[in-house]
């Protein structure tokens, strides 16, 4: 069955620090990678997807995440946090199952101290 | 709408009351997914619709959960006789194609408590 596992429920970082978010996942076939962000009292946006080709995607708001197929992860990057990037991130991962029914992992809360 | 749209943004409901939560997904998406979202656990899968079926409703918790969707736009989720353990917020979402590769947008979520 598939599943995703974000081992840190929340992280600080300093505002101008670099942040990373683990992400690991199990899944049978070749998986379809997302991360989402949450603010509060708002929906999930998405801010970037992995479905094949080039392992390190980059997405919306200068974030990025690599792909690891040996280490069963796909884990998000940004080089500088901003104030404004506290929230909730949500990796999740898909498949070729006819639709796209995503696995979500529980969530990591991000709070940027000044 | 330029976004997915749910109402009511907020419920308060007694135990054992049936509630309805709308959801009105982006204009010409044919796929459109409901989602749980519980404290401490996550975001889980409940229901998918293409055009107005579902092929998947096993993430349903129980046959209190019902949805429909009609038109191909419009859908309901009903949750007969609230429990407590209902409380949530239940979030709608739709993606242009039920295929993998479609991206999929979520709107702000009902959010219930059942007391």
């Amino acid at each position: 069955a598939q599943s995703v596992t974000q081992p840190d429920i929340h992280i600080t970082v300093s505002e101008g620090a670099s942040l990373e978010l683990r992400c690991n996942y199990s899944y049978g076939a070749t998986p379809y990678l997302f991360w989402y962000v949450q603010s509060p009292g708002q929906g999930l946006q998405l801010l970037l997807k992995y479905f094949s080709g080039d392992t390190l995607v980059q997405g919306i708001k200068g974030f990025e995440a690599e792909f690891k197929r040996s280490q069963s992860s796909f884990n998000l990057r940004k080089p500088s946090v901003h104030w404004s990037d506290a929230a909730e991130y949500f990796c999740a991962v898909g498949g070729n199952t006819g639709f796209q029914k995503l696995v979500f992992g529980t969530g990591t809360r991000l709070l940027v101290s000044p | 709408g330029a976004g997915v749209s749910q109402s009511p943004s907020n419920k308060v409901t007694e135990k054992g009351k049936d509630v309805e939560l709308r959801c009105d997904p982006i204009s010409g998406h044919t796929a459109l997914y409901w989602y749980r979202q519980s404290l401490g656990q996550g975001l889980e899968f409940l229901i998918y619709f293409q055009g107005n079926s579902a092929p998947d409703k096993s993430g349903l918790p129980s046959d209190r959960f019902s949805a429909e969707r009609t038109g191909g736009s419009v859908s309901t989720l009903t949750i007969q006789r609230t429990q407590q353990e209902d409380s949530a917020v239940y979030l709608c979402a739709s993606s242009p194609g039920g295929g993998t590769g479609n991206t999929i947008y979520f709107g702000e979520g009902s959010w219930l408590t059942v007391v």
